[in-house]
Parts: C-alpha cells; structure tokens; sequence
C-alpha cells in the first residue's frame, strides 16, 4: 500500500456518459497530480493540485475538470466520454523530491 | 519537444545476468531530480530508485544503480542479478519546473523481459 489512495479501481462505462475519479494523497501531503496512461503508452500529466489550488495543467482536455477539496482529496470529473479516453488514470502525491502513486483507476468506455 | 527520450521500446536479459536501460533528457535547469519508475503487469508504478542533480554520486538501491552523466544527460538504469520479477516496463521520469510548479514528465518506456 503506497498511501495514496484512488476509487474505483475499475470502471466501465458508455460513451457520452460522465464519471468521477477519486485521489485521497499519502497522509500529510498537499499537492496531487493526475495522469493518464493510455494502452501500452507512458503517462501523460493532466493536471495539478496543491492545498487545494490548481497548481499546473498539461495536455487535459476540456472535457475533464478536476478540484481539490478542503480534506486534500482530488476528484478528476470525465464528461462527454469517447472511447479514446479509456485508459489508467493515476494519481501521484509528492512530499520533497518524490512522488507515490495510487494503483489506479483502469476506464474503459464502451 | 520531448523531455525525456527512451530508445530502447524492448529489452530482454537471462536470469541472473545484467541489463542497462537507456535515458537521456533535455532541460536548461541546474537542479532537478530524475527517477525510474517500474510498472509490472499489475500496473502500479513503483519508484526504483532517484537521484538528485546536484549529487555527483550516482545512486543506488540494491541491485539497481544508475550512471548519471549530467553534461551529458544522461540517466541510465543498471540491473544487476536480474530476477524474473524484474521483468516489467521501466519508465524513466524528469522532475521539471514548468508554470511555477514543479511537474514529473516521463519517458515512453521499456519493456523488460527477464528470461529464465
């Protein structure tokens, strides 16, 4: 167990449909990062959270929106899904110069 | 314009033996941090071992040690003893300050396959 704690672990839904990802960072960690690992591909940053302020955004498409609440934990909120999205999602928190990720969340858009 | 290039998509290696996976990385920074990541079949991403720009020493965790050449930027992974459960992708990673925050940029990945 990294700490980092993503729900769920799988997810299968239709396309068109909205869905929602959960992160709850290691304990006394303030920042969280989210990913996409697409089929056989390396992980893509999407966005950043920090004490509960977007912090950096990479390639994520304006279709997903992501918050950070007051208890540190981050959702990553998927609408409008198309089968290209369907991939693992992680999240990563970051004490000093490392970063734990979750297990992740495997999508799959059907 | 990729931060961080993996040239090697697959390597394999006998049991027992040593294999040395490939980086190289593009940045203007002094400080920074690179790491290697592990991915097996179960996909969780498992930190192998990291080192620290400023650190002319070059880190090592146990049979994993890597040859960090920084004029050159380079960042390569040595296994040593390789076990079969060594066999899984190895990411190599960049932290980089990017919008006032500092961000992990990864590699494509190899695929290690360790053969009994």
């Amino acid at each position: 167990d990294s700490g980092v704690t993503q729900t769920p672990k799988h997810l299968i839904t239709a396309t068109g449909q909205r869905v929602t990802l959960r992160c709850s960072p290691r304990s006394g960690d303030l920042s969280v990062y989210w990913y996409q690992q697409s089929l056989d591909q390396g992980l893509q940053f999407l966005i950043q959270y920090y004490n509960g302020e977007e912090r950096a955004k990479g390639n994520i498409l304006e279709r997903f929106s992501a918050q950070q609440f007051p208890d540190l934990h981050s959702e990553l909120n998927l609408s409008s899904l198309e089968l290209g999205d369907s991939a693992l999602y992680f999240c990563a928190s970051r004490q000093g110069g490392g970063y734990t990720f979750g297990s992740g969340t495997r999508l799959t858009v059907v | 314009a990729q931060t961080v290039t993996q040239s090697q998509p697959e390597m394999s290696v006998q049991e027992a033996e040593t294999v040395t996976l490939s980086c190289t990385y593009d940045t203007s920074e002094n400080n920074y941090y690179l790491f290697w990541y592990k991915q097996p079949p179960s996909r969780q991403m498992i930190l192998v071992i990291r080192q620290e720009a400023y650190k002319q020493q070059n880190a090592t965790e146990n049979r994993f040690s890597v040859n960090f050449q920084k004029a050159a930027k380079s960042f390569s992974l040595k296994i040593s003893d390789s076990q079969l459960g060594d066999t899984a992708m190895y990411f190599c990673a960049f932290m980089k300050h990017v919008g006032g925050a500092n961000n992990l940029f990864f590699g494509t990945g190899t695929r290690l396959t360790v053969i009994p």
